[in-house]
């Protein structure tokens, strides 16, 4: 069974920082893109970041561009997603996620429960 | 960015009738297009894939189609559990981008 625990959400005042990390298990982690996907509570989805399975070339959204950083720790089966400068605009949950089809971390294909971060003062 | 409108925001259909929901690209992308569920507090769960191919463990009652600009889903029977919110989402062009959902409810 494919697994993805988030962790590291919380309170952040603006212009901090915070580092999501995502526990993967239940399947070939080394071999997966991945991406992080955020969603304001009640609001819609929207794609934040993706890694390339293969070249571990990264994307992002031009919203976070510049601020966000994500990564992987193979040995540990870890997904992270290093946030700063942040921005009231960035409060929502974000989930991680695995594209199991594709290379390069656009298709969702699981989804972790996800972790709220807030960026309040 | 490929912008992608859902009609409608809300649909309301009894338990056992069948479910359209849409989709509208506003460009072509190909086949490389998703549907995702999301009931309250819970995280998506994808249900399409290719525009047509279902994801594991997805029953039959779900198809997709579509090529292109316009897409669909459809529920043929609407079980109790299939009440949710339901998301479009292209993969073809950067950034993938998601339709702003149809929320599903019973009638």
């Amino acid at each position: 069974e494919v697994r993805l625990l988030e962790s590291g959400g919380g309170l952040v005042q603006p212009g901090g920082s915070l580092r999501l990390s995502c526990a993967a298990s239940g399947f070939s982690f080394t071999n997966s893109a991945m991406a992080w996907v955020r969603q304001v509570p009640g609001r819609g989805l929207e794609w934040v970041s993706g890694l390339n399975r293969d070249t571990l070339s990264t994307n992002y959204a031009d919203s976070v561009k510049g601020r966000f950083t994500i990564s992987r720790d193979n040995s540990k089966n870890t997904l992270f997603l290093q946030m700063t400068s942040l921005r009231a605009d960035d409060t929502a949950i974000y989930f991680c996620a695995r594209d199991a089809v594709t290379l390069f971390g656009v298709l969702m294909t699981d989804w972790g429960q996800g972790t709220l971060v807030t960026v309040s003062s | 960015e490929v912008v992608l409108t859902q009609s409608p925001a809300t649909l309301s259909v009894s338990p056992g009738e069948r479910a359209t929901l849409s989709c509208r690209a506003s460009q072509s992308v190909s086949s490389n297009f998703a549907w995702h569920q999301q009931k309250p507090g819970q995280a998506p769960r994808l249900l399409v894939y290719g525009a047509s191919t279902r994801a594991t463990g997805i029953p039959a009652r779900f198809s997709g189609s579509g090529s292109g600009t316009y897409f669909t889903l459809t529920i043929s029977s609407l079980q109790s559990e299939d009440f949710a919110v339901y998301y479009c989402q292209q993969y073809n062009k950067w950034p993938p981008s998601f339709g702003q959902g149809t929320k599903l409810e019973i009638k």
